[in-house]
C-alpha cells in the first residue's frame, strides 16, 4: 500500500470548516483512500473514501486532486467533538479478499471554541 | 445503525495468563480483523479472517496469538501466555468485503498485563 504523509497536528476554529491534507504520492491506480477518525482512545471511525472523484457524505468531504497524489478531508463546519486523530489511508481495493488498514501517526485536529 | 461490540470493556490480568477478548461483528459482515493499539503509539494490524481461517497475519501474532469464530455471531482472540508487552487497546472490526469494504471498529478492550 502507498505511503501517505500528513501534517501532526492543526488547530480549527469552532463553526468553520477543517480541511485536512493528505500527501499520497506514490499512489497506484487501484488504490483508494480512506479517512478514519479516533477520537481519544476510542475505535477507529470510518469517514469516508474515494479512488478518483470528489465524495460527499453526511460526515465530511473528500476532494482527490486530478493525479490522485493528494487528497483534503473537509469537515465544514468543525464542532468540539469533531477533536481526534484523523488518519488517511491507501489501500489496494481488489473484490473478495481481507485488506488490512495500515495506520500512521495521522493529524491531530484540535477544534477551539 | 448496527455496530461492531466488544466485551469486556476493560480487562486486567497476571503475566503467564490467557485472556480471551470477545468481539461481535455486524451481522452481515463477512471478513473480521483484529488490531491493537499500544498506549501512545499507532493502531496496529494483528490477522484477518474470513471463511474460518485466517487470511493474513502480521509478525506480531505469534503462536500466543489464536481467533476463532466459535458459532455464528462471536469472534475473539485468545492470548495464551500473556506478557507485560501485550497491554494494549485491542480492537475488532469487520466489513462486508468486496472492492470498497470498509471495516468498521468496535470501541475496544483495554488489556492491561501485570
Amino acid at each position: 500500500d502507498a505511503k501517505t504523509t500528513q501534517p501532526p497536528s492543526m488547530d480549527c476554529a469552532e463553526g468553520r470548516a477543517a480541511n485536512l491534507p493528505c500527501n499520497h504520492s506514490t499512489i497506484s491506480g487501484n488504490e483508494y483512500v480512506y479517512w478514519y477518525r479516533q477520537i481519544h482512545s476510542q475505535g477507529p471511525q470510518y469517514i469516508i473514501h474515494g479512488l478518483k472523484n470528489n465524495e460527499t457524505n453526511e460526515m465530511a468531504s473528500l476532494i482527490i486532486t486530478e493525479d490522485r497524489k493528494s487528497s483534503t478531508l473537509i469537515l465544514p463546519h468543525a464542532t468540539l467533538r469533531d477533536t481526534a486523530v484523523y488518519y488517511c489511508i491507501v489501500r489496494v481495493a481488489s473484490g473478495g479478499s481481507n485488506y488490512k488498514l495500515t495506520f500512521g501517526k495521522g493529524t491531530l485536529l484540535t477544534v477551539n471554541p | 445503525e448496527p455496530e461492531v461490540t466488544q466485551t469486556p470493556s476493560h480487562q486486567v490480568t497476571q503475566m503467564g495468563q490467557e485472556v480471551i477478548l470477545r468481539c461481535v461483528p455486524i451481522s452481515n459482515h463477512l471478513y473480521f480483523y483484529w488490531y491493537r493499539q499500544i498506549l501512545g503509539q499507532k493502531v496496529e494490524f494483528l490477522v484477518s479472517f474470513y471463511n474460518n481461517e485466517i487470511s493474513e497475519k502480521s509478525e506480531i501474532f505469534d503462536d500466543q496469538f489464536s481467533v476463532e469464530r466459535p458459532d455464528g455471531s462471536n469472534f475473539t482472540l485468545k492470548i495464551r501466555s500473556t506478557k507485560l508487552e501485550d497491554s494494549a487497546m485491542y480492537f475488532c472490526a469487520s466489513s462486508r468485503g468486496g472492492v470498497q469494504e470498509t471495516q468498521y471498529f468496535g470501541p475496544g478492550t483495554r488489556l492491561l498485563v501485570l
